[in-house]
């Protein structure tokens, strides 16, 4: 399985600031996705995103807050904009779900806080 | 995605068997049936995933009924550091479906 690298493991911002975290996997993936788990609460799919075109975005989450970059095969980034105490949550990546239907992997998460 | 039914919790011994259900009984006939863990502060772990046969891996066993309506995932031997919420889950569409989390089950091994 793809072993993902997920950067920062952890950050506190201020409100009103924007946080890119990052996602790097050891191989090529077609399709990467993005999870928030706010505290307490399960994993919500924030957006699909596939190399070379627009990610989509599940309901209640739009580009603008949450504006994503996939420029290769193997890296992706997602952005948190304008940061309010209420995106403090932990931010994961996952990669998986090929056609043999492998495990999905995630990456470690990043841990945030907006103060 | 079919929709899944798990018990908030269960308990078990250090050593003994815990047993897992998870009710989907609106799954398709091309749908897997997945397992992932999540271990405190810890990303999701695949544990293990089928279609309509047992399945058996390093990590658990996975028990789907005839009529694949429900599945158990047990782990023979429980520790300590199985731990964790646990997540039955049956991605929908194609191959390629997103994975949609459930509450999933606490499970906790006691001494």
């Amino acid at each position: 399985s793809a072993v993902i690298s997920q950067k920062p493991s952890r950050d506190i911002c201020q409100r009103g600031t924007s946080l890119t975290i990052q996602c790097q996997v050891d191989s090529q993936v077609t399709m990467m996705f993005w999870y928030r788990q706010q505290p307490g609460q399960s994993l919500t799919l924030i957006a699909t995103a596939n190399q070379g075109s627009e990610a989509t975005y599940e309901s209640g989450f739009v580009i603008d807050k949450f504006p994503i970059s996939r420029p290769n095969l193997t890296f992706s980034t997602l952005t948190v904009s304008n940061m309010s105490p209420e995106d403090s949550s932990i931010y994961l990546c996952s990669v998986g779900g090929g056609r043999v239907n492998y495990g999905y992997t995630f990456g470690s998460g990043t841990r945030l806080t907006v103060v | 995605d079919a929709k899944t039914t798990q018990p908030p919790s269960m308990d078990c011994a250090e050593g003994r068997a815990a047993n897992l259900p998870c009710n989907h009984s609106t799954i398709s006939g091309n749908e897997y049936v997945y397992w992932y863990r999540q271990i405190h502060s810890q990303g999701p772990q695949y544990i293990i995933h089928g279609l309509k046969n047992n399945e058996t891996n390093e990590m658990a066993s996975l028990i789907i009924t005839e009529d694949r309506k429900s599945s158990t995932l047990i782990l023979p031997h429980a520790t300590l550091r199985d731990t964790a919420v646990y997540y039955c889950i049956v991605p929908g569409g194609t191959s390629y479906g997103k994975l949609t989390f459930g509450q999933g089950t606490i499970l906790t091994v006691h001494p």
